[in-house]
């Protein structure tokens, strides 16, 4: 069974302050990971998709890695914008259908 | 691209009342739909996942009685919640995805269902 753990549950930061959210996996075999940003009373925002160990991407102040056990999503010089929850989801070969396994999530809040 | 519309937005209505709720993919093919349901300061718990033109795969411990999912296009999903009390009360998100292994969900903006 695929399982996702994120970490840590909450960060806080000021702004300006760079940091990193981890998200360990295991799984048979990686279709993909996923991260996702959700707000309060909305539905989680897709951000990237990594495919393979040493894959980048990077959006504006976000920055995802991937490694073979787990991803991080550095965040440089946040700001009070990025405040929100991120969520960190793998689906793997012997998913069907594209289900994915969802983290608990990292709630970031960005203080000015 | 790959914008997903949820509506409503929120549903109060009093207890032993159905609501329905529809999700829509706007500008792509959704193969498969999945429904979630998440508590407050909680993760996403997935409910079912739903293939268009086929019956839908519930998760277990959801009653499929309960919460009704039909996928009668490639852009149409929807949920109807059958006699609902107070303990459904919950915030409901769909999300799509078109298909090909290895694609990320888009996720719907989400309902808040308030049964009274």
């Amino acid at each position: 069974e695929d399982q996702v753990t994120q970490s840590p549950e909450a960060l806080r930061l000021q702004e300006g302050e760079s940091s990193s959210l981890n998200c360990s996996y295991t799984v048979s075999g990686l279709r993909g990971l996923f991260w996702y940003r959700q707000d309060p009373g909305k539905g989680p925002e897709f951000l990237f998709t990594l495919y393979s160990a040493g894959e980048e991407k990077e959006k504006e102040r976000l920055k995802a890695t991937l490694t073979k056990k787990e991803s991080f999503l550095h965040i440089t010089a946040p700001k009070p914008e990025d405040s929100a929850t991120y969520l960190c989801a793998v689906q793997g070969f012997n998913t069907n259908a594209g289900k994915s396994t969802f983290g608990d999530g990292t709630t970031l809040t960005v203080k000015p | 691209g790959a914008v997903v519309s949820q509506h409503p937005s929120r549903v109060i209505c009093k207890s032993g009342t159905s609501v329905k709720i529809e999700c829509r993919s706007l500008d792509f093919q959704a193969t498969t739909m999945f429904w979630y349901r998440q508590f407050p300061k909680k993760s996403l718990m997935l409910m079912a996942t739903s293939n268009e033109g086929s019956k839908a795969t519930y998760e277990q411990g959801v009653e499929k009685d309960k919460f009704l999912i039909n996928h009668a296009s490639l852009t149409l999903s929807t949920l109807t919640v059958t006699s609902a009390h107070p303990e459904d009360s919950s915030f409901y998100i769909c999300s799509a995805t078109q298909g090909s292994p290895g694609q990320p969900q888009h996720f719907g903006d989400g309902t808040r269902l308030s049964i009274l």
